[in-house]
């Protein structure tokens, strides 16, 4: 198996404009989450879904980002517009359930200047 | 109060030392526990799951309290290759995962 793949590796964008990030999540997991991890508050929950459906977005810093999942094997998450405090590294991770060990993918590190 | 604590550290030891980590958690509801480990500029891998018995993996040992509301690993014969991030991790309110800030590890020849 491919394991989680997260696209872009890195970004590095101007304040203001938009970023996509994406996510192919492990075939067969019906859980997808989304990370951000940053020195100051370490890894935090921004979203997830279950079958495709957003449960729960608490955690999305405002309403500046937005995530999406079409379908079973791609979710993106998208910030517009973005602002150089969005600079982290933001992870995709799957499973088969909430309180199972997730997968994690690679990682985006996101740079916003 | 955090959901998950840990000490940061950074733990030192030289190898072939046994160095334990521990970490408490706020919700006595939960039910599943992890260990992760996070190399430098990496993902986080499950390192191992945390079992009310307590539970061994080669050199490593999980333990838990639920008493106490407290986790623990302790990592025998370190080498290495030990030397990482150790993320505490815990289902959290809403069913969800919540990782500590993690535990840094260092270990020299």
């Amino acid at each position: 198996d491919a394991g989680v793949i997260q696209s872009p590796r890195h970004e590095v964008t101007e304040m203001g404009q938009e970023v996509t990030l994406r996510c192919k999540p492990i075939s067969g997991h019906d859980y997808l989450f989304w990370y951000r991890q940053t020195m100051m508050r370490g890894l935090e929950l921004l979203i997830y879904f279950n079958n495709n459906v957003p449960i729960d977005d608490s955690g999305m810093p405002e309403d500046r980002f937005s995530a999406k999942m079409p379908n079973a094997s791609f979710s993106t998450l998208k910030i517009q517009p973005s602002e150089p405090r969005d600079s982290a590294v933001y992870f995709c991770a799957s499973s088969l359930g909430t309180g199972r060990g997730y997968t994690f993918g690679s990682g985006t590190r996101l740079t916003v200047v | 109060r955090k959901e998950v604590e840990q000490d940061p550290g950074p733990f030192n030891v030289p190898e072939g030392a046994t160095v334990a980590f521990n970490c408490t958690y706020s919700n006595s509801a939960s039910q599943s526990f992890f260990w992760y480990r996070q190399d430098c500029r990496k993902e986080p891998k499950l390192l191992m799951s945390v079992y009310s018995s307590g539970n061994e993996d080669g050199r490593f040992t999980a333990q838990l309290n639920r008493a106490s509301q407290y986790i623990s690993l302790l990592i025998r014969d370190s080498k290495l290759s030990d030397s990482a991030t150790y993320l505490c991790v815990v289902m959290g309110y809403g069913n969800k995962l919540v990782f500590g800030a993690g535990t840094i590890l260092r270990v020299k020849s």
